[in-house]
């Protein structure tokens, strides 16, 4: 069983469609990082976040520490928004722990 | 404020030779992070370099090493490229090897081994 686990895997939507992305994990971490995978490889960091919510434009990150999840959702999603989105953990030591990721697909 | 940077962007090598991969991180970060995407898989921690000792390494063969440099570049060289080295390597630099501390990512090198 893998220490982070994402869902969907794939997820298709149509624009203007709210999306969330889902991420549990088993371990104990200290921070959690949404980033972005466009094709091409690059990646950008979204969020980390270790308690609460963020917000940045219409990205919303939650995350419950307790329950070992996080999500991450998308407003009025737009085909620009077309990625691959990975959760990505940090926990005792600095390394960071990788979901496989959800491609998104958000057509016109 | 330039981000990190990776060169080169692509390199393809055939088996039994050596990879020299670099990185540049944002500047005034002193940790450099190096992680391997191979195809149809997830990332996959390497190593951490942070003021130029190495701090921690991933579950990956002695063949993949790397230094960082008094400028806090960093370098991975894979020696004795075997086809299923063949991936995306991606570095990260923070500003410290802070659990809380976000990294920031470069565009990648896609290694080809054939």
């Amino acid at each position: 069983k893998n220490e982070v686990e994402q869902s969907p895997q794939n997820l298709t939507a149509q624009e203007g469609e709210f999306i969330t992305i889902n991420c549990s994990y088993s371990v104990g971490i200290s921070a959690l990082h949404w980033l972005q995978q466009h094709p091409g490889g690059g990646i950008v960091s979204l969020f980390m976040l270790s308690s609460g919510k963020k917000k940045h434009g219409r990205l919303i990150a939650t995350i419950n520490i307790q329950e070992k999840h996080s999500s991450l959702h998308i407003t009025a999603s737009h085909p620009r928004d077309s990625a691959v989105y990975i959760c990505a953990v940090r926990w005792n030591t600095d390394k960071l722990i990788f979901g496989t990721g959800t491609r998104l697909q958000v057509f016109p | 404020e330039a981000g990190v940077t990776q060169s080169p962007t692509h390199l393809i090598k055939t088996r039994g030779q050596q990879a020299t991969l670099r990185c540049s991180p944002i500047s005034g970060h002193t940790s450099v992070y190096w992680y391997q995407q191979a195809l149809g898989l997830g990332l996959q921690f390497l190593l951490w370099y942070d003021e130029g000792e190495e701090r921690n390494r991933g579950n990956f063969p002695p063949r993949f090493s790397g230094r960082q440099f008094p400028n806090y570049s960093s370098e991975l060289n894979v020696n004795a490229l075997e086809l299923e080295d063949s991936a995306l390597y991606l570095c990260a630099s923070s500003l410290v090897g802070s659990v809380d501390t976000e990294a920031f990512f470069g565009q990648g090198t896609r290694l080809t081994v054939v």
